[in-house]
């Protein structure tokens, strides 16, 4: 039973960029939500899918996008990006609203 | 939101000791979790505890939702039991998880 898989493991990226990154649920699950987590910090919630929708959001600005596909999967886009977007990018997968279970993070580096 | 303080920030042990840490939240939730992030940054499932108690091993888990607060009880830690523990919660549909500021644990052999 694969877990939840995410893309790229690492990258580094300029300031002005833009950079997709991906998300494999967990087999079963059909919600996706995304953190965002800084150097020394707790995750912070970004966004969550269900059935291709964005159902909850958090204080992220615009910048910040998402999709999810029929198949469940998931991509987190972020336009204009800026030093301060430097962190490591977890997405969970649930069913539902129940018990979330994290990949292994995307760890992006802005220049 | 929900403010979720966990407590202590830092912790450092002997192998073999037994910890405690602590986790309250400002409201009433419907589900709490666990975690264990690694030091390659994984979010490893500890346990899934709305109330009562449970046990894996050598760690548990206790929550008293009516008081706002769980614990963790780590007992003859092992060097790798260190990285973060985090708490996070939910309060209900329509709601996110909320995460709480970690406790890093160094255990020295």
């Amino acid at each position: 039973d694969a877990g939840v898989t995410q893309s790229p493991t690492h990258l580094i990226k300029t300031r002005g960029q833009q950079v997709t990154l991906r998300c494999s649920p967990k087999s079963g699950h059909d919600t996706v939500s995304w953190y965002q987590q800084a150097l020394g910090q707790g995750p912070q919630f970004i966004f969550q899918y269900y059935e291709e929708e964005e159902r909850q959001r958090g204080n992220f600005p615009d910048r910040f996008s998402g999709h999810q596909f029929p198949n469940y999967s998931s991509e987190l886009n972020v336009n204009a990006l800026l030093l301060g977007d430097s962190a490591l990018y977890l997405c969970a997968s649930s069913l539902s609203v129940g018990e979330l279970f994290f990949g292994e993070g995307s760890r992006l580096t802005v220049l | 939101g929900i403010q979720v303080e966990q407590s202590p920030p830092d912790l450092i042990l002997q192998e073999g000791a037994n910890s405690t840490l602590r986790c309250n939240f400002s409201d009433s939730v419907n589900n709490l979790q666990w975690f264990h992030q690694n030091p390659w940054g994984q979010l490893i499932n500890l346990f899934y505890i709305p109330s009562g108690t449970k046990q894996n091993g050598r760690l548990s888990a206790t929550t008293v939702a009516t008081e706002r607060y769980s614990l963790l009880y780590i007992s003859s830690s092992q060097t790798t039991d260190s990285g973060v523990y985090f708490c996070a919660v939910w309060r209900g549909a329509g709601n996110q998880f909320y995460f709480g500021t970690g406790t890093s644990l160094t255990v020295i052999p």
